[in-house]
């Protein structure tokens, strides 16, 4: 099946850098990445919608320049925190959206997640 | 307003017992997907199955159905056979067209508990 990488897995940062996370499909290529943040014992909630050789679309109430995306290639999103601060801590999941052929209907394929913690 | 609603916040379920998860959902588009996912302690999301709004019958996908019903707006996940390995949460998901784009939301999910 479709595999979704994200790199780093965890990342520990200091309260005021940016942290970068990147979202790679491996074997197929993914026009549209979604991004999502989820915080303990809680559900997904989407954060943005990101399209290859677009800016992204982002969701009421995320605040775009703190969650800088960039979708460079079919293959690549990245999602950057800038001034992180402790509440920005939370999991974050990033998603690319591939079309199934059998089925024809798109589907979501989902990264490992990245670990945000901002001391 | 599009919705999602997991009213269970936790299930138990002993080993080899069947077990169903309710999902609700509201939307008033036509053309929708319901989805559900298994999201184990590693974090990773596992797509289980899938229902579109046209279909026929249930999904089903080896020891997962979907036990879709339309007119109550209910689609929930039977698992049958539970396995300690189930235990997991559990996330209905709904898609929507959106701006040009299928986007999922998701309710607030179930944890599941198998117990030997």
């Amino acid at each position: 099946g479709a595999v979704v990488s994200q790199h780093p897995s965890r990342v520990i940062c200091k309260s005021g850098t940016s942290v970068k996370i990147e979202c790679r499909s491996l074997d197929f290529q993914a026009t549209t990445m979604f991004w999502y943040r989820q915080f303990p014992k809680k559900s997904l909630m989407l954060m943005a919608t990101s399209n290859e050789g677009s800016k992204a679309t982002y969701e009421q109430g995320v605040e775009k320049d703190k969650f800088l995306i960039n979708h460079a290639s079919l293959t690549l999103s990245t999602l950057t925190v800038t001034s992180a601060h402790p509440e920005d801590s939370s999991f974050y999941i990033c998603s690319a959206r591939a079309h199934k052929g059998t089925s024809g209907r798109y589907e979501q394929f989902f990264g490992p997640g990245t670990r945000l913690t901002v001391l | 307003a599009q919705k999602i609603t997991q009213t269970q916040p936790g299930m138990f379920v002993q080993e080899k017992e069947a077990v169903t998860l309710d999902c609700t959902y509201d939307t008033s588009d036509p053309s929708y997907g319901l989805f559900w996912y298994k999201q184990p302690s590693s974090g990773e999301m596992i797509f289980l199955i899938y229902q579109g709004s046209y279909d026929q019958q249930n999904a089903t996908e080896g020891r997962y159905s979907l036990n879709f019903q339309k007119a109550r707006k209910s689609a929930n996940l039977v698992i049958s056979a539970s396995q300690l390995g189930d235990s997991a949460m559990y996330f209905c998901a709904m898609s929507l067209f959106s701006g040009g784009y299928n986007k999922l939301i998701f309710g607030a999910g179930t944890r599941l508990a198998v117990h030997p």
